[in-house]
């Protein structure tokens, strides 16, 4: 069974803090790692897909990396804002054609 | 362009009874996959069906069945309920599915209560 880990579970910031999540997976087979943030009350939205070793994703505020090799994927969130408040989930997927395996995710407070 | 639609929102059932989901994927879409979310689990696999057929089954009893329509929509069945399958259930869509590197569109869920 396929075990994808995020850390922390839980953090709370303030506003303007600058924050990162933990994404580990197995770092025997890989084909892709996918990003997702739900909001309360909302439905699942992707923030990224990323497929190679060393990829750096940004989208405004928000960006991630990806290592292969050892298995983690980092996100990173500047200047956060209450917005930001969600539940932050990584997938991985270790063949193509195989299960998408989400991590327990991180859920983001932002004060204001 | 319409989202992901599920039907029910929210549902009351009682044990030893069963229940159908619905899902009705992006227009194009021929890859849906259902989840479970209960609290303090992440969103455990049920299902991936594409074009019809069942691509992936995640670890769930047999109790947990679904299928995928020539249109691409596709029901999820649980029989014979338990408690424990109180949860929140998503469909996803995609045009590949796991197949390819692309991103899932997610329903707003059926919660399903079973008391």
């Amino acid at each position: 069974i396929l075990n994808v880990e995020q850390s922390p579970q839980s953090l709370h910031v303030q506003e303007g803090d600058s924050t990162n999540f933990t994404c580990s997976f197995p770092s025997s087979n890989f084909y892709a790692l996918h990003w997702y943030r739900w909001e309360t009350a909302k439905s699942p939205e992707a923030l990224f897909v990323m497929t190679l070793n060393g990829d750096e994703k940004k989208k405004g505020r928000i960006s991630a990396t990806l290592n292969t090799k050892e298995g983690y994927s980092y996100l990173y969130i500047k200047g956060s804002q209450p917005e930001d408040s969600a539940t932050y989930l990584c997938a991985f997927l270790a063949q193509a054609g195989t299960a998408l395996i989400f991590g327990k995710g991180t859920t983001l407070s932002v004060s204001s | 362009k319409a989202g992901v639609t599920q039907t029910p929102r929210y549902l009351i059932k009682t044990r030893g009874q069963q229940v159908t989901l619905s899902c009705s994927p992006i227009s194009g879409h021929r890859s849906v996959s259902w989840y479970q979310q209960t609290p303090g689990q992440g969103l455990q696999f049920l299902f991936e069906y594409f074009s019809e057929t069942q691509r992936n089954k995640g670890n769930f009893p047999g109790r947990f069945s679904g299928r995928q329509f020539s249109n691409s929509r596709s029901e999820m069945n649980v029989s014979t309920l338990e408690l424990g399958d109180s949860a929140l259930y998503l469909c996803a869509s995609s045009k590949g599915g796991t197949a390819t590197n692309e991103k899932l569109f997610f329903g707003s869920g059926t919660q399903l209560s079973v008391l």
